[in-house]
């Protein structure tokens, strides 16, 4: 299968301080990237989707200007947090595809993001 | 309003044994319907997909039925292993600008020994 590789796989940041968050994939073009977060227990919530040259579509309630997402490249997103506080520690993960998929989805290993 | 709820948190089974777990859904129209396995600290790993013209899908130890007039899936794992313990997710694929993934509660499996 694809593999999508994301990094890093965790980091510990200060409160205040912007984190940033790479989503590649290896051997495919992924002209659509989405990005989902997870806290403890609970299942992903879809945060944006990003697709390559465009600006992304954000889900409902998630800020755009807190959660900055750079799709530059078919085979690179990023997702950077912006001034992070403790309540944007959570489990982020990436997934992809490419034009005209419509099977499964390829996720990243994660991203575990605490903010002290 | 839209959900996808999984039948229960946590599912204790003793080996051996068929787990079954269930995903309901409201206020969608999917196009299919996908299952993922994911293990604690990692993202989640493709299973098994059916579309809204099948019935049942079958892949050696698992099988998928998918019912969209109740608007529900059931997920069986035969003959259960310790090693199937995880949590496992329902997901639509749901349309519009861009198809993208909406996903269940999930459900963690546990297949004691």
């Amino acid at each position: 299968g694809a593999v999508v590789s994301q990094h890093p796989s965790w980091v510990i940041c200060k409160s205040g301080t912007s984190v940033k968050i790479e989503c590649r994939s290896l051997d495919f073009q992924a002209t659509t990237m989405f990005w989902y977060r997870q806290f403890p227990k609970q299942s992903l919530m879809l945060m944006a989707t990003s697709n390559e040259g465009s600006k992304a579509t954000y889900e409902q309630g998630v800020e755009k200007d807190k959660f900055l997402i750079n799709h530059a490249s078919l085979t690179l997103s990023t997702l950077t947090v912006t001034s992070a506080h403790p309540e944007d520690s959570s489990f982020y993960i990436c997934s992809a595809s490419w034009e005209g998929s419509d099977t499964e989805a390829f996720f990243g290993q994660g991203t575990r993001l605490t903010v002290v | 309003s839209q959900k996808i709820e999984q039948n229960s948190e946590a599912l204790n089974i003793q080996e051996g044994k068929t787990a079954t777990l269930t995903c309901n859904y409201t206020n969608y129209s999917p196009a299919y319907l996908q299952w993922y396995r994911q293990d604690p600290g990692r993202g989640p790993v493709f299973l098994l997909l059916i579309r809204e013209n099948e019935k049942e899908k079958r892949k050696e130890r698992l099988k998928v039925t998918f019912d969209t007039t109740l608007k529900q899936s059931l997920f069986h794992i035969t003959a259960s292993q310790p090693a199937d313990s995880a949590t496992y997710l329902c997901a639509l694929l749901v349309g519009g600008a861009t198809n993208k993934l909406i996903f269940g509660t999930g459900t963690l499996l546990a297949v004691q020994p």
